[in-house]
C-alpha cells in the first residue's frame, strides 16, 4: 500500500536552516502537505504543494517536490526556537482520496 | 483556536470502563475524522464521516465506535479497551470535494488505558 517516510529526529542550531525530508510512494499523489504539530496541541497545516509544482515559497517556508524520486522537502530558514515541534509531511492520493501521513520529524533546536 | 474543539484534554480509563470523547467544528465543514496518534508511528485514520454519514472505517476494532449526529458533532465511544490503545486520539474536519483542502484538528484527547 501507500506509504510515506520520513527521520524522526533533526537536530539545528538556532539561526541555521532545517531540512526535513519525506519520502512518499503513491505516484498519484496529487497534493503533499506538511502540518506542524507543537507540544500540546493538534496539527497545524503548515504549507502544501500541488503536484505539478516544484517549488513552493512562504516567508521562511521553502518546499521543494521531486516528483521523480517521489521526494519532498520543508526547507525552515533561520529556524528560531519557536519552530520547535514535529512536522507531518501527508500526501494526498487520487485513488482513494485520503492523506497518508508519515511518523513526524521532531525538529530540535539547539542553542 | 482551531476551530475544533477535543474533550476532554486527557482521559485516564480501566479496561472495563466505558467512556467517550467528544470532537466539535464550528467551520460549516461537512466531513469529520478520528485519527489516532502514537508515538512514532504515522497517524492512522480510524473512521472518516461524510454528511454525517461513515464512509471509511479502517479495520478500527469494535471496542471504538463511532457516532456523528449531526455534521458539527462527532464521538468515539470506547468500551473494554487495552492498553495498547492509550494514544492520543485527533478529530479533524474539513470541506469535501475541494481537492487539497486543509483539514483542521483539535487538540487531541490524551488517552491511557490502564
Amino acid at each position: 500500500g501507500e506509504d510515506v517516510e520520513q527521520s524522526l529526529f533533526l537536530s539545528v542550531r538556532e539561526g541555521d536552516s532545517s531540512v526535513i525530508n519525506c519520502t512518499y510512494t503513491d505516484s498519484s499523489s496529487t497534493y503533499l502537505y506538511w502540518y506542524k504539530q507543537e507540544p500540546g496541541a493538534g496539527l497545524q497545516l503548515l504549507t502544501y504543494i500541488f503536484s505539478n509544482m516544484d517549488m513552493k515559497q512562504d516567508q521562511r517556508l521553502t518546499v521543494l517536490l521531486n516528483k521523480k524520486d517521489k521526494h519532498l522537502s520543508l526547507r525552515i530558514a533561520d529556524t528560531q526556537t519557536g519552530d520547535s515541534a514535529i512536522y507531518f509531511c501527508a500526501e494526498l492520493g487520487d485513488s482513494n482520496y485520503q492523506l497518508i501521513w508519515g511518523a513526524g520529524t521532531k525538529l530540535i533546536i539547539k542553542p | 483556536e482551531t476551530g475544533v474543539t477535543q474533550t476532554p484534554r486527557h482521559l485516564v480509563m480501566g479496561m472495563t470502563n466505558k467512556k467517550s470523547l467528544k470532537c466539535e467544528q464550528h467551520l460549516g465543514h461537512n466531513a469529520m475524522y478520528w485519527y489516532k496518534q502514537s508515538a512514532k508511528k504515522p497517524l492512522e485514520l480510524m473512521f472518516v464521516y461524510n454528511f454525517k454519514e461513515q464512509t471509511e472505517n479502517n479495520s478500527v476494532p469494535s471496542r471504538f465506535s463511532p457516532e456523528c449526529p449531526n455534521s458539527s458533532h462527532l464521538f468515539l465511544h470506547l468500551h473494554t479497551l487495552q492498553p495498547e490503545d492509550s494514544a492520543l486520539y485527533l478529530c479533524a474536519s474539513s470541506q469535501e470535494g475541494q481537492g487539497g483542502t486543509e483539514a483542521f484538528f483539535g487538540q487531541g484527547t490524551r488517552l491511557t488505558v490502564v
